[in-house]
């Protein structure tokens, strides 16, 4: 069964901090997505990787870094989260440009 | 720009019918339809191409209306199990990995 962790469900953390999310896929996929979900927004694209240690910017990257070091893991960094931060943080991966397999999410509350 | 999806949310009985839609701004390469049920990762549906080809894996069936930049997705003689918020993608090109996602339309089926 295919599989995408995240490696929080839920996470609280201070206006400020530095927070790490962490996404590893085990379907050997060369993509890899950071979306946010808010209510009445959808999904809006963070950044994504095509491949490792390559990146690229969606729609929303202000505030937000990446790393992907290796292949089956995408992280995604908040260099000084702020409270516009809170969401629900979802990652993605794909072999196509087809279909994409989602996390389960971390919902993160900035405070 | 997001494409535009409605209704917002629609609430239904066991087996009626349910059509949503999702409207672009910009000519569209493909469409992709996924469900999200509450708490969960959003799961693939299937992908509308332009030129008519579509895949997917699910017993829904959706149309890609490329002259009018919009597709819709039919949801017939729903069963409790369809309930969750549906968001399209689209991509404007082909090869494409980066999808803009709708805002999403939530869908309640009831006994």
């Amino acid at each position: 069964d295919v599989k995408v962790t995240q490696s929080s469900r839920y996470l609280v953390k201070r206006t400020g901090e530095k927070v790490f999310l962490e996404c590893v896929q085990d379907m050997d996929h060369e993509n890899m997505f950071w979306y946010r979900q808010d209510p009445g927004l959808g999904l809006r694209l963070i950044y994504f990787s095509y491949d490792v240690k390559m990146k690229e910017k969606g729609d929303i990257p202000e505030g937000y870094s990446v790393s992907r070091e290796k292949k089956e893991r995408f992280s995604l960094i908040l260099e000084s989260a702020s409270t516009n931060q809170t969401s629900m943080y979802l990652c993605a991966s794909s072999s196509t440009t087809d279909e994409q397999f989602f996390g389960p999410g971390t919902r993160l509350t900035v405070l | 720009q997001q494409p535009v999806q409605s209704p917002q949310a629609v609430i239904l009985r066991e087996g009626e019918d349910a059509v949503i839609n999702c409207s672009s701004s910009k000519a569209l390469y493909s469409v992709h339809w996924y469900r999200q049920k509450h708490g969960e990762a959003p799961v693939f549906l299937m992908i509308l191409l332009k030129g008519g080809e579509q895949k997917g894996h699910e017993k829904i069936s959706a149309s890609f209306n490329e002259k009018k930049q919009q597709s819709s997705l039919y949801l017939t003689a729903s069963q409790l199990s369809y309930s969750g918020t549906y968001f399209c993608g689209t991509a404007a090109t082909s090869g494409t990995y980066k999808y803009i996602f709708g805002t999403g339309t939530r869908l309640k089926v009831l006994a």
